[in-house]
Order: structure tokens, then C-alpha cells, then sequence
């Protein structure tokens, strides 16, 4: 019953160091998304794509980039990760007739 | 400013005890209101989505409603199994972003 996963669940990495986190979901959906949350901040969505190659900046792209090669599966790139990037990282897939929605389980990176 | 709030931050419910969450919003051009459940160090699980006023939708002891300014999460004889945080958010015109509500942390004692 696998719908949306992600890369890793934890993940410790050094500033300045370039991080990838990927998320793949097997429902052929069209749009995915990034998100991150925050306790007090509640989730921010980073960026978004509504097909193969697109993709749009969400609320707070800054110091983030994505890439979506292949329908299903959608990735979010960390250039030069800094502390203030510590978070945990949720995917969504969206289908926008069905408005059927579904978050992968979660990345929480720490950044040291 | 589009907003999505949400009230009460964290509500503590006896076993059985009935109660509503509410999210209270303001966006220009509402494509739909989400509902959704996320428990500890896991991802948001969709509930509902509801599109228009006075619409209604049910799961098990979960009812959501909608107004034209306000939704409801109105829970039913709560089982401690209902401990989460329920988190609303809307989606509105210009593209599918969606402005996520800071969420109700529901505790259910048994």
C-alpha cells in the first residue's frame, strides 16, 4: 500500500554540505510538493511541480532547488545546507481532478 | 492577507467526551479546505477535502463542515486512538499552493 516515499527518515549533515532528498509516489499523480515544518511555523511549501520538468517556487525557496526528471519522482536539493535548514521535509503527491492528496512519512534533517 | 487559524492550539477530551476543533479562514478565491491528521514524527494523513458551503463529509467518529468563513472538525465519542494533531489548510486560486493552519493537538484520555 506504498504511496509516497522518501529517501531517508533521518539525516545529519554538515554545513555547507549539498543534500538531496527524493521522493517517489506510485500513483501517477501529476503535481508534488515540498514542505517543510516547523514547530511554531506549522508547514511552509518550499516548491511545488505540476508536471515532468516544471516546477514553481512555493513561499520559501531561498537557499533550495528541486528537479523532476521523471513523473514519479520529485527531488529537493539543499546547495550549501545551513543550520537554519534543520527541519523535517515532507512530500506530497496531488491529484488535481480527485483532489486525492497523499505526504510521504517525512525527512527530518539536522544540520550541524 | 490570506490566513488559515486554527483554535484551540491543544484541547484535552475525555473518552466519549464529544467536542468541534474550528479553522477560521481568509483567502480570495477558495479552491477547497483540506483536513488532515498527523501523529508524531509522521507524515500528514488526508481526511477531507470540501469544496463549498454547507458541504459536509464523515469518517468514522469524524464530521467536517464549512462555512463560507469557518470550518468545523466536530469529533464524536473521541477514542483515545483520536490523540493527534489535526491540521487544516486551503487551497486557493493562482496554482495549487495551500496555506496550512498551525493545527489542534487533540489529546484523548481514556
Amino acid at each position: 500500500d506504498v504511496k509516497v516515499t522518501q529517501s531517508s527518515r533521518y539525516l545529519v549533515k554538515r554545513t555547507g554540505e549539498k543534500v538531496f532528498l527524493e521522493c517517489v509516489q506510485d500513483m501517477d499523480h501529476e503535481n508534488m510538493f515540498w514542505y517543510r515544518q516547523d514547530p511554531g511555523l506549522g508547514l511552509r511549501l518550499i516548491y511545488f511541480s505540476y508536471d515532468v520538468k516544471m516546477k514553481e517556487k512555493g513561499d520559501i525557496p531561498e537557499g533550495y532547488s528541486v528537479s523532476r526528471e521523471k513523473k514519479e519522482r520529485f527531488s529537493l536539493i539543499l546547495e550549501s545546507a545551513s543550520t537554519n535548514q534543520t527541519s523535517m521535509y515532507l512530500c506530497k503527491s496531488f491529484d488535481s481532478s480527485s483532489y486525492e492528496q497523499y505526504f510521504g512519512p517525512g525527512t527530518r534533517l539536522t544540520v550541524t | 492577507e490570506d490566513q488559515v487559524t486554527q483554535s484551540p492550539e491543544a484541547l484535552r477530551l475525555q473518552e466519549g467526551e464529544s467536542s468541534s476543533l474550528n479553522c477560521s479562514y481568509t483567502v480570495s478565491g477558495l479552491r477547497g479546505l483540506f483536513w488532515y491528521r498527523q501523529d508524531p514524527g509522521k507524515g500528514p494523513e488526508f481526511l477531507f477535502t470540501l469544496y463549498s458551503a454547507g458541504e459536509e463529509k464523515e469518517k468514522e467518529r469524524l464530521k467536517a463542515t464549512l462555512t463560507k468563513k469557518e470550518s468545523f472538525l466536530h469529533i464524536t465519542a473521541p477514542k483515545p486512538e483520536d490523540s493527534a494533531t489535526y491540521l487544516c489548510a486551503v487551497g486557493y486560486t493562482g496554482g495549487f499552493k495551500t496555506i496550512f493552519g498551525a493545527g489542534t493537538r487533540l489529546f484523548v484520555k481514556a
